[in-house]
Parts: structure tokens; sequence; C-alpha cells
């Protein structure tokens, strides 16, 4: 079975544009969390979906929103991009308390 | 405030050296505890979930535990393909299904 793939892998943009980043999660699998990790730190949660809906969200200004399809698949935009945005974003997918990972994107902010 | 700590954040093993990782936490309402393994640059890797204090599970060379406060990763006769950052993360009854996530622990095993 697929695992949790996300697109694309890698990302450079300069400071102030915008980012899409994408997440197709386990089949099966109707939540979808998004996370940020900086390099040496443990992921951060920026968002969680069920079933279209946002049920939580975390400490990220609003420059930082996203939205699940009603195939499950998510997307994670952020607006007027800053260099702290550099980071690794990653995308879990469960079906009950486990999160599983897919491989990230890595966004470079130049 | 919900918070997780690990420790140490880097270990370097000799080859069959066995040792443990620590994963210490204050949430309100444990609703699970979490370990996964990172390899640099890609997705966390999920090993283990344990629920209740005494709980216990086994993979291979590792084995978790979890107490009331604090949950351990037993690392047996390591091998140098176990080096990696081991996570631990918490999910906590009232924030729903976030996960708080510790700094890590920084593996080598040295063969």
């Amino acid at each position: 079975d697929a695992g949790v793939t996300q697109s694309p892998t890698h990302l450079i943009k300069t400071r102030g544009q915008h980012v899409t980043l994408r997440c197709s999660p386990i089949s099966g699998h109707k939540s979808v969390s998004w996370y940020q990790q900086v390099l040496g730190q443990g992921p951060q949660f920026i968002f969680q979906y069920y079933e279209k809906e946002e049920r939580g969200r975390g400490n990220f200004p609003d420059r930082f929103s996203a939205r699940q399809f009603p195939n499950y698949s998510s997307e994670l935009n952020v607006n007027a991009l800053l260099l702290g945005d550099s980071a690794l974003y990653l995308c879990a997918s469960s079906l009950s308390d486990t999160q599983y990972f897919g491989p990230g994107t890595r966004l470079t902010v130049l | 405030e919900d918070q997780v700590t690990q420790s140490p954040e880097a270990l370097r093993l000799q080859e069959g050296e066995s040792s443990s990782l620590n994963c210490s936490y204050t949430v309100s309402g444990l609703r699970g505890l979490f370990w996964y393994r990172q390899d640099p640059g890609k997705g966390p890797e999920f090993l283990f979930t344990l629920y209740s204090a005494g709980e216990e599970k086994e993979k291979e060379r590792l084995k978790a535990t979890l107490t009331k406060k604090e949950s351990f990763l037993h690392i047996t006769a390591p091998k140098p393909e176990d080096s990696a950052t081991y996570l631990c993360a918490v999910q906590a009854g009232d924030t729903g299904n976030q996960f708080y996530f510790g700094t890590g622990t920084s593996l080598t095993v040295i063969p």
C-alpha cells in the first residue's frame, strides 16, 4: 500500500512569495495534519483536518492556511514568505490516534 | 503548559552497547505516547504507540515502556543501521489529535 505522499519534494522561493504544498493521505485515512520542522527541532503542529473540517490549529500566523478536499487530500498555503519559513513541511494522515508521516517538502526561502 | 522533553540530545554507542532514551512529559490527560524514528531529510517513521502506564511494546532491538511521567526507548545490542534521530510525541486529551513532539535524541552507533 502507498504511504503518505507529498509534493513537491523540494522548493525554493524568495521572500514575499506564496507557496502551496500538497499531500495525499494513506488510502482510507480521513484525517490529515500538517507540521513544520526546523532543522534540529521536533515537528511543530500547524493544522489538522478531518472530513474537510479544521479540527485544530497550532500557534502559526494567519499567513498559513490549509484545506482538505473531498478525496481527503490536502493543501498547505503560506503567503508572504519569510526567511524563517524555511523548513521541512510534513504531512501526516491518521485513521485513529497514530499518525503516519510523509517524506516532507523541503522549503527554502531566499 | 504541555511539554515534552527528550534526553540525552545526542548519544554515541558502540555496536552491541545497549542503552536507553528518555522522554518525559507534562500533559493534561494523556491520550497516547508515540515513538518515531527519523532519518536525515526524511519524514518520521512510526515505531510504537503506548496508552497507559505499565504498557510495553517491542520491535526487533527496540522496546518502549511508559510510566505516568515518562517513557523509555530501550535499544538492545544496537547496530549501525539503528543510527537515526528518535522522536517522542504525546497526544493530550484536551487538545484533540494534536501531537506535541520533543526535540529528539540523535543516536549514532559506531561499528
